[in-house]
């Protein structure tokens, strides 16, 4: 058990520009969640994943947003024209809802990628 | 409108004194409530989880109780440590359909040696 992953830590992008980030849950986790934390707020949840099946999304998740999951591990969170706004730290997490799990649904999350839209 | 509130937002307390972080909600209809742990810059290190059917959780010096009559949920910390500084986080799953953990905006916690 490596814990979540995600990549890069850090980007710094210009506003207009495009920016993709990537998710490695624990392995054995099939459900994967997006949050987005800006400073002194807790988080806030974007999209939720179960296996490559993308069923809940907040209404924080506008349409320059998109969420993958493709095969059911990674996931990958792209940001199309990026605005100021969207500078925050970006965290993903993931859980189990299998039998056997020993704190099923209990979410446990990456170091976050965070963002600056300059 | 489901939502957690943290007070305090903020608290400095000298090294080995005993402390209670409080959380409120507002529906007391939940599946479960996390309490996290996170460090300046770092993500979020869960620390303890009560299911809607327990009363309270331990772990080391740490120890959550659950009220849900009274939509509250306290985190004890025993004998604090310059290392326990920290923001914490309480977050409530309200419902088994939904799997949105809601949060609190955390209480900052800075722990004098």
């Amino acid at each position: 058990d490596t814990g979540v992953s995600q990549d890069p830590r850090h980007k710094i992008t210009k506003r207009g520009q495009n920016v993709t980030f990537r998710c490695d849950p624990i392995s054995e986790h099939n459900r994967l969640y997006w949050y987005r934390q800006t400073l002194g707020q807790g988080p806030e949840f974007l999209t939720y994943f179960q296996n490559e099946a993308q069923l809940e999304k907040s209404r924080l998740l506008s349409d320059r947003f998109s969420a993958e999951r493709p095969k059911g591990s990674f996931s990958t969170l792209e940001i199309q024209r990026t605005e100021q706004g969207d500078s925050a730290m970006y965290l993903c997490a993931s859980s189990s809802s299998l039998g056997g799990a020993r704190e099923p649904y209990e979410q446990y999350f990456g170091p976050g990628t965070r963002l600056t839209v300059t | 409108k489901q939502e957690v509130t943290q007070i305090p937002a903020a608290l400095s307390v000298p090294e080995g004194e005993n402390l209670v972080l409080n959380c409120s909600f507002t529906d007391s209809a939940i599946y479960n409530l996390q309490w996290f742990r996170q460090d300046p810059g770092k993500g979020l290190t869960s620390l303890l989880l009560i299911q809607s059917s327990q009363r309270e959780q331990t772990s080391g010096r740490l120890n959550a109780s659950l009220d849900k009559s009274s939509g509250r949920s306290t985190l004890y910390i025993a004998a604090s440590q310059p290392g326990d500084s920290a923001t914490y986080l309480c977050a409530v799953r309200f419902s088994q359909a939904g799997t949105a953990l809601i949060f609190g905006k955390g209480t900052t916690l800075s722990v004098s040696s």
